[in-house]
C-alpha cells in the first residue's frame, strides 16, 4: 500500500536531548512536509521541502532541523533549542497536480 | 494571500441529526479545496475534494460539500451523523502554486 510511514507513534525524552522522527513515503512525491499540531491551534507548518537536498523554513522552524537527502525520507530533528517540544507531529506529501496532502499517521513526542 | 476561517471551534449534535461545518476562504485566484477528518491520535485522512467541475461533492462516510464562488464558502454536510463521526474536521484551501493552508479546525461532539 502507498503512504506515508511516520515512526516512532510514542516517543518520550528528557529536557535537553535531541530527538528525530522519521518519516518515509512510496508515493513518489517531490514535496514533503512536517506539521507539529497543539490542542486547538491547528496544524502549524515546521519545514517543507519541494525536492531532494533542498528544503525551507515554514512558520515555526526555531529549534528545529531536516533533511532531504532522499526522495522517500524527510526525517525532522527536534533540538534542545526548541523551547517547547511537547507536541503532536505530523509528516506530510503533496500531490504535484492538486496540492492534496497525505498525512503519516503522527508522532507523540513528550519531554519529560 | 490565502486564507481559511472556520467559524465553529466545536459543534455539538445530536445522533442521527444532521449537521454543517462551515468553512469561509479568501483567495484571489482559482481554487482547490479540501475537507479532511482526524480522529483522536491519529493522522488526517481526506473526506474530500473539490477541483473542478460540479460544486456538489461527495465524499466518505456519507458527507458532502458545496462550493459557493460567490460566497467564497465550502460548508460541510451530513444528514445524519453517527457516534463514530467524533472526530476533529479541517478545511483546507491550495491555489496549486501555492503552500496548502488549513483553517484551525472544528471539533465535532455527537451526543446520545
Amino acid at each position: 500500500d502507498g503512504g506515508i510511514t511516520q515512526s516512532p507513534k510514542y516517543l518520550f525524552r528528557k529536557e535537553g536531548q535531541n530527538v528525530t522522527l522519521s518519516c518515509e513515503q512510496n508515493l513518489n512525491h517531490d514535496a514533503m512536509y512536517w506539521y507539529r499540531q497543539d490542542p486547538g491551534q491547528g496544524l502549524r507548518l515546521i519545514y517543507y521541502s519541494q525536492i531532494v537536498n533542498d528544503f525551507q523554513k515554514g512558520d515555526i522552524a526555531e529549534g528545529y532541523s531536516v533533511s532531504r537527502e532522499k526522495k522517500e525520507s524527510f526525517p525532522l530533528t527536534v533540538t534542545s533549542a526548541q523551547k517547547n517540544p511537547t507536541a503532536f507531529y505530523l509528516c506530510a506529501s503533496s500531490d504535484p497536480n492538486t496540492g492534496e496532502l497525505f498525512f503519516g499517521e503522527g508522532s507523540r513526542l513528550t519531554v519529560l | 494571500a490565502q486564507s481559511v476561517t472556520q467559524l465553529d471551534s466545536q459543534v455539538p449534535v445530536f445522533e442521527e441529526a444532521p449537521v454543517e461545518l462551515r468553512c469561509n476562504y479568501s483567495s484571489s485566484v482559482s481554487v482547490y479545496l479540501f475537507w479532511y477528518v482526524q480522529y483522536p491520535n491519529q493522522g488526517l485522512q481526506l473526506l474530500l475534494k473539490y477541483l473542478s467541475g460540479s460544486t456538489l461533492v461527495k465524499g466518505i462516510n456519507g458527507f458532502e460539500a458545496e462550493f459557493n464562488k460567490s460566497q467564497t464558502s465550502f460548508h460541510l454536510r451530513k444528514p445524519s451523523v453517527h457516534i463514530s463521526d467524533t472526530a476533529e474536521y479541517f478545511c483546507a484551501v491550495t491555489n496549486r502554486d501555492d503552500k496548502i493552508i488549513f483553517g484551525k479546525g472544528t471539533r465535532l461532539h455527537i451526543l446520545p
